[in-house]
């Protein structure tokens, strides 16, 4: 059964402070990693894939890189229209998006 | 504006109602998704229509029943739903054969069971 677990569930961060956020996953045969976002009332947003392991994307402030067991979404000098929940979701053999819980992340300015 | 319209945003209902949750969707994809989403817990998928067939989580009880008359529409019926069944109904479209990850969500429909 294809497994992910995002941490932390919530961080807060000063604007300007930079940090990561982390995607641990195990899944049979992936086929990608994908990164979403989401506000408050709002359906998830899609903003990368990545496909194979040292595969690096970046989008704005927002960084993912892709390991074969972890996936990690760097933010560099956040603002506070950064805050939302960060989605992770592996796609295996099964063909379909396993979902992780989210990081929850609060830019304060 | 993602492309995926969802109605109604918003439902309350008693466990002895019948409503449907509407989803259409103008992006021209192939494959329409019902997900739920509860508090503190992971997406869930529910359903999925890929060139009409559709493909079920086992784990759903049959009080949600799914219609997917054309690749732009899909619905969710509820009938005599549970108070456990509140939440926010996420629909989805995507494109398979090729198989993408990347899916456009609508904003939701939050129902409360009473």
């Amino acid at each position: 059964e294809d497994q992910v677990t995002q941490s932390p569930e919530a961080l807060r961060l000063q604007e300007g402070e930079s940090s990561s956020l982390n995607c641990s996953y195990t899944v049979s045969g992936l086929r990608g990693l994908f990164w979403y976002r989401q506000d408050p009332g709002k359906g998830p947003e899609f903003l990368f894939t990545l496909y194979s392991a040292g595969e690096e994307k970046e989008k704005e402030r927002l960084k993912a890189t892709l390991t074969k067991k972890e996936s990690f979404l760097h933010i560099t000098a956040p603002k506070p229209e950064d805050s939302a929940t960060y989605l992770c979701a592996p796609l295996g053999s099964a063909r379909q998006l396993t979902f992780g819980s989210g990081t929850q992340l609060t830019v304060l300015p | 504006e993602t492309g995926v319209t969802q109605t109604p945003r918003h439902l309350v209902m008693g466990m002895t109602n019948k409503k449907s949750l509407k989803c259409e969707q103008h992006l021209g994809h192939n494959a329409m998704y019902w997900y739920k989403q509860s508090a503190k817990k992971p997406l869930e998928l529910m359903f999925v229509y890929n060139f009409k067939e559709q493909t079920e989580n086992n784990s759903v009880p049959s009080r949600f029943s799914p219609e997917c008359p054309n690749s732009s529409h899909l619905f969710l019926h509820l009938h005599t739903l549970q108070p456990e069944d509140s939440a926010l109904y996420l629909c989805a479209s995507g494109q398979e054969a090729p198989l993408t990850g990347e899916l456009f969500f609508g904003e939701g429909s939050r129902l409360t069971v009473l």
